[in-house]
Parts: C-alpha cells; sequence; structure tokens
C-alpha cells in the first residue's frame, strides 16, 4: 500500500499557482518527501524533494508541514505543459523500491 | 548529460514468447531499477541491481528476471509472454547516497512499450 494520500485530479488555471497537497502521516524519521511527475506516456521525472525544511528549485517549492506528516507542491506559475499525473513518495535515503499511489492529475487549462 | 536510456521504446510480441529490454543508466550511476505500469496497478516496483547484484525484488514471478552487467548496463527478461504482461516497462538509474542532499534520488528513462498480442 501507497505511503501516501493525494487527491485524484485538480485543475488549475494557466499563468496561476497549482498547489498539490499531500498526506503522508506514517512517515518515518528518516524518509524524505519527494515529488515526481509523468507526463502521458512519458518516463516519471524528478521534481524536488524535502526532509523536513521548505525547498525550492527552478521548477518548484516544496513545503512541508512541522509535523512532516503533510506537504504542497507548488508550480508557481502553471503552464498547459505542466499537465501530469503529479506523485508523492515518501523514501528513506538510498531505498528503490518505490511505492507509488495513484498520484493527482493536474489539469491546467487556458 | 545523457540521461536514461532504454531500448527498445515500443515493441509488440505474442503470448508464450519472450522479451528483452535493455536499459542503460546515467553515467556513473551504479543502481539500476526496474518498474512495471499498467492502468490497473499503476506503477509497481520489479527489482533493482546494484554492482551486478539484484538487491531488491518485487512481488512478480519467476517469468520476470533481469540482470546487471559490469558497466551497470541492465537488462530485464520476461518468458512466457501473458497477455497482461503488456506494460510500459520504466527503468530507472540513481547514485549512491552520499550526505543529506545526496540522496540517491531516481532519474527514470521514458521507458519500452511492450503490447502482448
Amino acid at each position: 500500500d501507497a505511503k501516501t494520500t493525494q487527491p485524484p485530479s485538480m485543475d488549475c488555471a494557466e499563468g496561476r499557482a497549482a498547489n498539490l497537497p499531500c498526506n503522508h502521516s506514517t512517515i518515518s524519521g528518516n524518509e524524505y518527501v519527494y515529488w515526481y511527475r509523468q507526463i502521458h506516456s512519458q518516463g516519471p521525472q524528478y521534481i524536488i524533494h524535502g526532509l523536513k525544511n521548505n525547498e525550492t528549485n527552478e521548477m518548484a517549492s516544496l513545503i512541508i508541514t512541522e509535523d512532516r506528516k503533510s506537504s504542497t507542491l507548488i508550480l508557481p506559475h502553471a503552464t498547459l505543459r505542466d499537465t501530469a499525473v503529479y506523485y508523492c513518495i515518501v523514501r528513506a535515503p538510498g531505498d528503490n523500491m518505490l511505492t507509488f499511489g495513484g498520484g493527482t492529475r493536474l489539469m491546467v487549462k487556458p | 548529460k545523457a540521461g536514461v536510456t532504454q531500448t527498445p521504446r515500443y515493441l509488440i510480441k505474442t503470448r508464450g514468447q519472450q522479451v528483452t529490454l535493455s536499459c542503460s543508466p546515467i553515467s556513473g550511476h551504479r543502481s539500476v531499477s526496474w518498474y512495471q505500469q499498467t492502468p490497473g496497478q499503476g506503477l509497481q516496483f520489479l527489482f533493482e541491481y546494484f554492482s551486478e547484484t539484484q538487491r531488491n525484488k518485487g512481488n512478480f514471478p519467476g517469468r520476470f528476471s533481469g540482470r546487471q552487467f559490469s558497466n551497470s548496463r541492465s537488462e530485464m527478461n520476461v518468458s512466457t509472454l501473458e497477455l497482461g504482461d503488456s506494460a510500459l516497462y520504466l527503468c530507472a538509474s540513481s547514485l549512491p547516497v552520499d550526505g543529506p542532499y545526496r540522496t540517491g534520488e531516481l532519474f527514470f528513462g521514458e521507458g519500452s512499450r511492450l503490447t502482448v498480442l
């Protein structure tokens, strides 16, 4: 079973911020929160990861709650090319046996 | 820097045949993992190889096997194909863990789409 819970789908207007939530209430102390996205029929693309501090890179920001039981991926200015399935995963360093849930299908609309 | 390369990208087989898929990891990456993606089951872990040794294996029958070569390239094989083996097979590679900021994140290839008729 997946260790994370995400809404199955979300819509976002082009140019607006997309905020994708993820619950991971059973996360362990050494597990990181990772986000990947998969554009139709392509391989999952790494977006960002974090342990307990908020993180930002050129693609997105990751906000992790203080108790680490949930997080939010923020795409600051969504474009049509951000339409994809977004997966939130918890993972211990070096653990490559990832458990993917159903993810959130983000639809960015003009 | 070249990404993870998978070949072939598309292939069609018939039931009972076998198939071999190839994966070349990112240069310097020694760990290779394989995943199967189907509409019904989503993304599922198949197995992981590190330094030519299988390190982990998912819950798949023995018809699914793999290996890794000394140059870190990996192959997976599915024998006696069934209709349900039709899927996108994804390979991912990663660096070893090194400190709090290099946690060995996985980088995926574009996949090999197998259709079994």
